[in-house]
């Protein structure tokens, strides 16, 4: 059964932590991102990864860092530098680049 | 810059009536992508439906059909047929291309819809 998988599915912060959502994807695509969704608004991009060991910084990457060691694999790390961390983040793949994007079930992060 | 806007926060539709959902965009690219996505109160997002800006005719997936009126700059959702289960925010984005040498889309998404459907 293919498809996107994210977690954990909330995850609590403390001031001053970093902490990593896991996004996985069985699905071969080659081409996989990360937005952050906050409270009536839409869908803004925070990394994007074209290929394995390749990635791209989107509209709001300051505080947040990525890697793309497998294809399968695209973890996000939310650094302490990351002022407002509370929201909701979707992880989303594509076979290839500008194709239509497949979402996962999403993270929410919360900060104690 | 391209831009999309979804005027409507909130609708309700009777079940069985059909309703449309409002997206107009703004890119000066002659080649671009719209889509449509519903996000359930589970919070993924579901791909519902496709137009591309050259396609003459308007997609279809299903219950869905995109209205997509390139002059006017608007690609609205159509619902046929409301069920329960349609209760969700729905956006609308846009795809356009950039200058990236991998072949990256910028993808904009509008604020959403929240729609209800009334027993």
């Amino acid at each position: 059964d293919g498809g996107i998988t994210q977690s954990p599915k909330y995850l609590f912060r403390k001031e001053g932590q970093n902490v990593t959502l896991s996004c996985e994807q069985n699905l071969n695509h080659d081409a996989m991102y990360w937005y952050r969704q906050d409270p009536g608004q839409g869908l803004r991009l925070i990394y994007y990864s074209q290929i394995v060991n390749d990635f791209q910084k989107g509209d709001i990457a300051e505080g947040y860092s990525v890697s793309r060691e497998k294809k399968e694999s695209f973890p996000l790390t939310v650094t302490s530098a990351q002022k407002n961390p509370t929201a909701f983040y979707l992880c989303a793949s594509s076979p290839i680049p500008g194709e239509t994007q497949y979402f996962g079930p999403g993270t929410r992060l919360l900060v104690l | 810059a391209q831009k999309i806007t979804q005027t409507q926060p909130g609708m309700f539709v009777q079940e069985k009536e059909a309703v449309t959902l409002d997206c107009t965009y703004d890119t000066s690219d002659q080649s671009y992508g719209l889509f449509w996505y519903k996000q359930p109160s589970s919070g993924e997002m579901i791909f519902l439906i496709y137009q591309g800006s050259y396609d003459e005719q308007n997609a279809t997936e299903g219950r869905y059909s995109l209205n997509f009126q390139k002059a006017r700059k608007s690609a609205n959702l159509v619902i046929s047929a409301s069920q329960l289960g349609d209760s969700a925010i729905y956006f609308c984005a846009m795809r356009v291309p950039t200058l990236n040498s991998g072949g990256y889309q910028k993808v904009t998404f509008g604020t959403g819809t929240k729609l209800q459907v009334i027993p």
